[in-house]
């Protein structure tokens, strides 16, 4: 069956502007995930969906940064005012439910370059 | 706050040679421990989770909750084993989230 698919597959931006990066979870999970992944810092969650709720936001580096989900579904990151520091995998995952001990499914990334 | 740290950035052994991925973690609850892997040009899966208690492609981890560690361990490594391969907690967050904490990563290389 078809996996987690992330849009676009690299993007590269100058400073200040922004950029929407897609995420299409698997069907039938209602539970998402974003994380970064660069060379410096590793691999870090950013935000969580339950449906289309997000309740806890407090990964997300700055306030230029940004997600929502909406049906359920579909989830887009966005970051305002890009910062070279940006530059980054942007990882998105999913599972069924969203609970302790359960596989997260991760899509391929969209690598990020901020000129 | 929940942490996993992995020591090691780069393990390399030979072929036939026994492998062991070092992660230790602190975290105040009872944690879900994870073990994933990324090979090349393909995206993180998960190798295998503590509650499952399985070994997948030969290789086992044990929850050591005295030393907070949860190492990853082969007896005889392939080749095929050579990847990127992350340690992860999963603890809820604020509103009941349960994203992973992930460490840094250890990259393992098998030599012929």
């Amino acid at each position: 069956g078809a996996g987690v698919s992330q849009s676009p597959s690299n993007k590269v931006t100058e400073k200040g502007k922004d950029v929407e990066l897609r995420c299409d979870p698997i069907s039938g999970h209602t539970a998402l995930y974003w994380y970064r992944q660069s060379l410096g810092q590793g691999l870090e969650f950013l935000i969580y969906f339950q449906g289309n709720s997000a309740p806890d936001k407090s990964g997300l580096p700055s306030d230029r940064f940004s997600a929502e989900r909406t049906g359920g579904s579909v989830s887009t990151l966005t970051i305002q005012r890009t910062q070279q520091e940006d530059s980054a995998v942007y990882l998105c995952a999913s599972n069924k439910r969203g609970k302790g001990g359960e596989t997260q499914y991760f899509g391929p990334g969209t690598r990020l370059l901020v000129l | 706050a929940q942490r996993v740290t992995q020591p090691e950035k780069l393990l390399s052994v030979f072929k036939g040679a026994p492998v062991e991925l070092k992660c230790n973690y602190s975290y105040s609850g009872s944690p879900e421990l994870f073990w994933y892997v990324q090979y090349s040009r393909q995206r993180l899966q998960l190798l295998l989770r503590h509650i499952s208690r399985e070994s997948i492609k030969g290789f086992t981890a044990d929850l050591n909750k005295g030393e907070t560690s949860f190492h990853l361990k082969k007896p005889f490594a392939q080749e095929e084993d050579s990847a990127m391969y992350y340690c992860a907690l999963s603890a809820p967050r604020g509103g009941g989230a349960d994203g992973l904490t992930f460490g840094k990563g250890t990259h393992l290389i098998i030599q012929p």
